[in-house]
């Protein structure tokens, strides 16, 4: 399995905001990542964060990262149909990134 | 610019045979990550090659190899195929120096989905 964890699936109403969470391992990653992938298509990075911040504000997402607990989370507000997507955090360690199972985001209009 | 372009985009293949797929990264990008992602496993690394040298590899068996040419474009190669390598094939380019340890980004193609029969 991975060690890096995130829920499956994700439902919002259009206009409503996003929360996705992701928990890591390695605590000696220096940034941890947030990919979009559409179907048929490869990985779009989205943001990224350092591991010495505790948020980061991007347009309608925001990273908040609690290094304590090894907990990422991404937000997004406003969240629209074309936001359905799955959606992996990554951390670095090891000189790779190791990624999430991915959560499933579905935007009902 | 153009972006990370794989090819080709579709493959099917029968248990035994061996498959080459080919990575071309974004101009100037030195750095070439290849991943696999399948349903049960996710996302996982196979290896990553800079400046034609193989500088970091996944744990996959001896089966899947890969090398990058002068020009930095990347082949990688499965042999004797089994029903379990079909998989989306992603590679990624990065300008490289440095690695993922620091801020360097790693940008995807859109993959080569690999069918074996």
């Amino acid at each position: 399995g991975e060690d890096v964890e995130q829920s499956l699936f994700l439902s919002v109403r259009e206009g409503d905001s996003s929360v996705i969470n992701c928990t890591y391992t390695d605590s000696s990653s220096t940034y941890l990542y947030w990919y979009k992938q559409e179907p048929g298509a490869g990985l779009q990075l989205l943001t990224y964060i350092f591991s010495n911040m505790d948020m980061k504000q991007d347009q309608r997402l925001t990273v908040l990262l609690n290094k304590k607990d090894k907990h990422l989370s991404l937000r997004i507000a406003d969240t629209q149909t074309g936001d359905s997507a799955i959606y992996f955090c990554a951390e670095n360690a090891g000189n790779m990134l190791t990624f999430g199972g991915g959560t499933r985001l579905m935007v009902k209009p | 610019k153009a972006g990370v372009t794989q090819t080709p985009r579709y493959l099917i293949k029968t248990r035994g045979q061996q498959v080459t797929l080919s990575c071309s990264p974004i101009s100037g990008h030195r750095s070439v990550s290849w991943y696999q992602q399948t349903p049960g496993q996710g996302l996982q690394f196979l290896f990553e090659y800079f400046s034609e040298t193989q500088r970091n590899k996944g744990n996959f068996p001896g089966r899947f190899s890969g090398r990058q040419f002068s020009n930095s474009r990347s082949e990688m190669n499965v042999s004797t195929l089994e029903l379990g390598d079909s998989a989306l094939y992603l590679c990624a380019s990065s300008s490289g120096p440095r690695g993922v340890t620091t801020n360097e980004k790693l940008f995807f193609g859109s993959g080569t989905q690999l069918s074996v029969l």
